[in-house]
């Protein structure tokens, strides 16, 4: 009974190709979040929405497009991917400004 | 802007030593403030948090923490390490002043526990 999943688990792809990784939670929680973890453990934001609304859109390429279908869905759609996109790629969703729950993370690796 | 800072990307403890792991925060308002643990492969687990209550919070694991607002930190504590505490740790700042509730997260801690 996973609170926040995220399919694929692993991802490895050529570059330029497009791929989504897709994120659900369960929590009924209002917003959700996307985060990128790079090879040095860095974790930043990318994306948040808030009932549907994108309310946080960091520095990202636009090759990167969050979409959210539904409050307990958040999916990530990057085209033409690059070498520099591999990373660990993690979705969380909160009740406003309290604790996030993190799903298990996506591996993404462009070679 | 708030800004999180972990001092000691790697920390080593014996077991049954002391845990102390560092984090040290800049706000302009009274902050929000987490301790998240990442094990090998895994997504992030909260270990405790401090939202204006109690300066004083513990956590899971026989984790804890205090809030000192002089000091601006947040240093994360256990009496005695066990093998199991291997992991890396990342402490995070709400950032409730954007009105977004975005974390802004520490570069993290690895812990290590030696036999």
């Amino acid at each position: 009974d996973t609170a926040v999943s995220q399919t694929p688990k692993y991802l490895v792809t050529q570059m330029g190709n497009d791929k989504s990784i897709k994120c659900e939670q369960n929590l009924g929680h209002d917003t959700m979040y996307w985060y990128k973890q790079d090879s040095k453990k860095f974790l930043k934001i990318m994306f948040s929405y808030n009932n549907k609304e994108l309310i946080i859109n960091e520095t990202v390429p636009n090759r990167f497009s969050p979409k959210s279908p539904d409050k307990a869905h958040l999916n990530l759609h990057i085209n033409s991917l690059e070498l520099g996109d591999s990373a660990v790629y993690f979705c969380a969703s909160s009740i406003t400004a309290d604790t996030q729950y993190f799903g298990p993370g996506t591996r993404l690796t462009v070679l | 802007a708030q800004s999180v800072t972990q001092l000691g990307s790697h920390v080593s403890v014996s077991e049954g030593a002391l845990v102390l792991l560092r984090c040290n925060y800049s706000s302009s308002v009274p902050p929000y403030l987490f301790w998240y643990v990442q094990y090998p492969n895994q997504g992030l687990q909260l270990l405790l948090k401090y939202t204006s209550a109690a300066t004083l919070v513990k956590g899971i694991n026989g984790f804890e923490a205090e809030f000192k607002k002089s000091e601006t930190s947040f240093h994360l504590t256990k009496p005695s390490a066990h093998m199991s505490d291997a992991a890396e740790y990342f402490c995070a700042v709400s950032d409730k002043g954007s009105g977004t509730y975005k974390y802004i997260f520490g570069t993290g801690t690895r812990l290590k526990v030696l036999a």
